[in-house]
């Protein structure tokens, strides 16, 4: 099983600041398709997961260009340009390349 | 539009059985993969099971492997996740979920399993 680890698992961020999380993953998530499957989702408060981003950095429809992901092979990392009132919640890193699929333990995003 | 609406979570005592449903709407149900996700309260997300368009390939978690099994019925678009053998542990939101590479999820269904 591919372990996902997340740092950090709590950021307090001001608002208009950059915010940042790391995951990173036990083995190299490359497939045997050649691509790289590595997503962040966002849950805010009482709410189901969303995806942000898919195979390290394509954002997903309708989600703001504030939200860029990058990395690879085992190393990938969500930012946050300027982090605003809306962006709070918990962010997971997720791999669907190997079965069984894993999930990082969550960072939770709140306002300083 | 795609929409994913779960069903049939409620409270069941230990060692009991529930059927979940996930009815699809927007996309091309046969076309896609499916799957569950669950989150126990205050806790992080536990990826459960997926099942092919076809449904001739299905993956579990250890979890829940043996205990649980996901299905599909194409002609209703529609997804399911019989659980077996329910415990304490079990008692969490479970998520349906169309294509992991590239995901939508629906709202949500809370199964509680408690004496």
């Amino acid at each position: 099983e591919i372990v996902m680890t997340q740092t950090p698992l709590f950021s307090p961020v001001t608002l208009g600041q950059p915010a940042s999380i790391s995951c990173r993953s036990s083995q190299s998530l490359v497939h045997s398709d050649g691509n790289t499957y590595l997503n962040w989702l966002q849950q805010r408060p009482g709410q189901p997961p969303r995806l942000l981003i898919y195979e390290i950095s394509k954002r997903f429809s309708g989600v703001p260009d504030r939200f860029s992901g990058s990395g690879a092979g085992t190393d990938f990392t969500l930012k946050i340009s300027r982090v605003e009132a809306e962006d709070v919640g918990v962010y997971y890193c997720m791999q669907p390349t190997q079965f069984p699929f894993t999930f990082g333990q969550g960072t939770k995003l709140e306002i300083k | 539009e795609v929409q994913l609406l779960e069903s049939g979570g409620g409270l069941v005592q230990p060692g009991g059985s529930l059927r979940l449903s996930c009815v699809a709407s927007g996309f091309t149900f046969s076309g896609s993969n499916m799957g569950w996700v669950r989150q126990a309260p205050g806790k992080g997300l536990e990826w459960l099971s997926a099942i092919s368009g076809d449904a001739a390939d299905t993956y579990y978690a250890d979890s829940v492997e043996g205990r649980f099994t996901i299905s599909r019925d194409n002609s209703k678009s529609t997804l399911y996740l019989q659980m077996n053998s329910l415990r304490a542990d079990d008692t969490a939101v479970y998520y349906c979920a169309k294509d992991f590479r590239v995901s939508y999820w629906g709202q949500g269904a809370l199964v509680t399993v408690s004496s």
